[in-house]
């Protein structure tokens, strides 16, 4: 049971360019999130989304794009890179009634 | 709205103490909530996770207990080992319809 996993692990990027981060769980969890994660600030939702075809803002989710076309995946777009985002970003997993959460490795994100 | 809180941000213990790690919340009324532990640069991983109904949870050498009229859970280390230290990470689940809140850490150094 793999449980969340999230690729790549490092990234770096130029700013301006646009990339992706995989995530994708295999525990049958309708709700799907994504955090980064910034020294003193803890950990700070993104996006997420309650089911395949529904997402939605979190706290931050300026500069960022989700969607969610199956249950197992929910994939993270930069859209245009900035040093700002500079970041460790997890991805989560949960039943849809919130019990318990389970996390990925995390992928740390450089823009240069 | 609901607010978590760790006390103290960072901690230092010899090897061998019993320990407890502190977490308030400021709304009594949660659905459930998890202790995580986070190794630098590594994801969370799950430790415990209390129900509303329940007092206290149970791990090997870790014991966490829920106190919702007081708005606190500790979670007790038994005969710390080095291998103990990491970030650990107290999160709220409201209720079974709203998102996980999370404290920002007590950070912990278990000194050999």
């Amino acid at each position: 049971n793999a449980g969340v996993t999230q690729t790549p692990k490092f990234q770096v990027l130029k700013t301006g360019q646009s990339m992706t981060l995989q995530c994708a769980q295999d525990m049958n969890h309708e709700y799907m999130s994504w955090y980064r994660q910034d020294p003193g600030m803890g950990l700070r939702l993104i996006h997420y989304s309650v089911g395949a075809g529904i997402t939605d803002q979190g706290e931050v989710p300026n500069g960022y794009n989700v969607s969610r076309s199956t249950t197992e995946d929910f994939p993270l777009r930069l859209l245009s890179a900035a040093p700002s985002q500079t970041s460790v970003y997890f991805c989560a997993s949960s039943t849809a009634n919130h019990y318990g959460y389970t996390f990925g490795s995390g992928t740390r994100l450089t823009v240069v | 709205k609901q607010e978590v809180t760790q006390i103290p941000a960072a901690l230092s213990v010899p090897e061998g103490e019993n320990l407890v790690l502190n977490c308030s919340f400021t709304d009594s009324a949660i659905y459930n909530l998890q202790w995580f532990r986070q190794d630098p640069g590594k994801g969370l991983t799950s430790l415990l996770l209390i129900q509303s109904s329940q007092r206290e949870q149970t791990s090997g050498r870790l014991n966490a207990s829920l106190d919702k009229s007081s708005g606190r859970s500790t979670l007790y280390i038994a005969a710390s080992q080095p291998g103990d230290s990491a970030t650990y990470l107290c999160a709220v689940i409201p209720n079974r319809d709203d998102k996980i809140i999370f404290g920002k850490g007590t950070r912990l150094h278990i000194l050999p």
